[in-house]
């Protein structure tokens, strides 16, 4: 079984819809990781998770939320979906994070709002 | 503030020849350094990093990299390179303290028979 899960893997929406995408790991990491991926502009943070109870905001943070429920756990939200955030959507982990350490990436998530 | 330029968009390579994917950066301090590799409908997989040693360092799947300080680059080689090669491959530089790696914008490589 993989470490990073995210489901779904595709999901097709309109514009102004809520969406929840979902990572799931079993790799005992404490920290997480939420990035998008659009052509020709590498990844972006979006949100990151140092443990259930410490969410800090990466670079593009706005029209997104998102909830560690668990260790394990960690939800990414769009409010209000709108055609631009069409992208994919990647979840990590980290051991014990800061930029020396490995991330581990789920499959991602092919997001397309219409 | 930290960024990663990779200049290639696409390399093109005959199975069999060998094969380097250009990195350079800008941080004013000794970077973090990655490279992770992206095979079609996957996630990353790091290849390799440096932080702190010997320049060149040995990765997986017979890939290395050189870290040249004079020249702010990292670049991703590989000797002989097979057709599973075929993949994006993603240059990142992170610095002590900061939670974030900046990403570069990757390179596509195809492989020829």
């Amino acid at each position: 079984d993989a470490d990073v899960t995210q489901t779904p893997r595709n999901r097709i929406t309109k514009t102004g819809k809520r969406i929840m995408l979902e990572c799931s790991q079993t790799k005992g990491h404490d920290r997480m990781y939420w990035y998008r991926q659009d052509p020709g502009l590498g990844l972006q943070l979006i949100y990151y998770s140092f443990d259930v109870k410490d969410i800090n905001k990466g670079e593009i943070s706005d029209g997104y939320s998102v909830s560690r429920q668990a260790q394990a756990k960690f939800s990414l939200s769009l409010e209000s979906a709108i055609p631009n955030q069409t992208a994919l959507y990647f979840c990590a982990t980290s051991r014990s994070g800061g930029a020396q350490d490995t991330q581990y990436f789920g499959p991602g998530t092919r997001l397309t709002v219409l | 503030a930290q960024s990663v330029t990779q200049p290639d968009i696409h390399i093109t390579v005959s199975e069999g020849a060998s094969l380097e994917l250009r990195c350079n950066y800008s941080y004013g301090a000794t970077p973090y350094l990655f490279w992770y590799v992206q095979s079609p409908g996957q996630g990353l997989q790091l290849l390799l990093k440096y932080f702190s040693g010997d320049t060149l360092v040995q990765g997986i799947k017979g890939f290395e990299a050189e870290f040249k300080r004079s020249q702010s680059s990292f670049n991703l080689r590989k000797p002989s390179v097979h057709w599973s090669d075929a993949a994006e491959y993603f240059c990142a530089v992170g610095n002590f303290g900061n939670e974030k790696l900046t990403f570069g914008t990757g390179t596509r490589l195809t492989i020829i028979p």
